[in-house]
């Protein structure tokens, strides 16, 4: 069965980065997306890109540019999604997704983000 | 960007009922929308796509239907379980945008 497997919870210095981890199983890695996708607490839902694990290709919502970047490590199956210059803005939960092109159809468990000093 | 507009906001209904959510895009997406529930505490999972295939092992009570820029999803005969929270999302163009969601309630 599918799996998405996120790295624990973080809580980081604003003003630092954090990279938070995804491996998946279950499927042929480089055959999907991999999404990732922003929920505040409380709140819907914002995509921030995906990446095709096969070609390295990335797209970025612009408003996730500077703030997001995504890569992936073909032999472990294991994306990745680093944020830079964390702010309380960016004080959440994080989400990678398995892609059938842009529909979402598995989730990891996701990842809280905290930035506090 | 394309703005999804879900309503009602909330909504309460007694089992065994059916409910209708409805998602507005502020263009055109031409079917490309799909469906979600996220349970509290959990993370969403996918239940419609192309704005009326049903998602593999979602129960059929749940089905979609829409076209241009209006959506809906209905569930029929209201279960326990189907208390969450259901977003709408396009994937017509970039940036793939989200409805501000429905928290629906068993009365």
């Amino acid at each position: 069965q599918v799996n998405l497997l996120q790295s624990g919870a973080a809580l980081v210095k604003p003003g630092a980065s954090v990279k938070l981890s995804c491996k998946a199983s279950g499927y042929t890695f480089t055959d999907y997306y991999i999404h990732w996708v922003k929920q505040s607490h409380g709140k819907s839902l914002e995509w921030i890109g995906y990446i095709n694990p096969n070609s390295g290709y990335t797209n970025y919502n612009e408003k996730f540019k500077s703030k997001a970047t995504l890569t992936v490590d073909k032999s472990t199956n294991t994306a990745y999604m680093e944020l830079s210059r964390l702010t309380s803005e960016d004080s959440a939960t994080y989400y990678c997704t398995k892609g059938n092109y842009y529909v979402m159809d598995a989730w990891g468990q996701g990842a809280s983000v905290t930035v506090s000093s | 960007d394309i703005q999804m507009t879900q309503s009602p906001s909330f909504l309460s209904a007694s089992l065994g009922n059916s409910i209708t959510i409805t998602c507005h895009a502020s263009q055109n997406i031409k079917g490309w929308l799909a469906w979600y529930q996220q349970k509290s505490g959990n993370a969403p999972e996918l239940l419609i796509y192309k704005a009326s295939s049903l998602q593999s092992g979602v129960p059929s009570r749940f089905s979609g239907s829409g076209s241009g820029t209006d959506y809906i999803l209905t569930i029929s005969n209201l279960q326990p379980e189907d208390i969450a929270t259901y977003y709408c999302q396009h994937y017509q163009s970039f940036p793939l945008t989200f409805g501000s969601g429905t928290k629906l309630e068993i009365k």
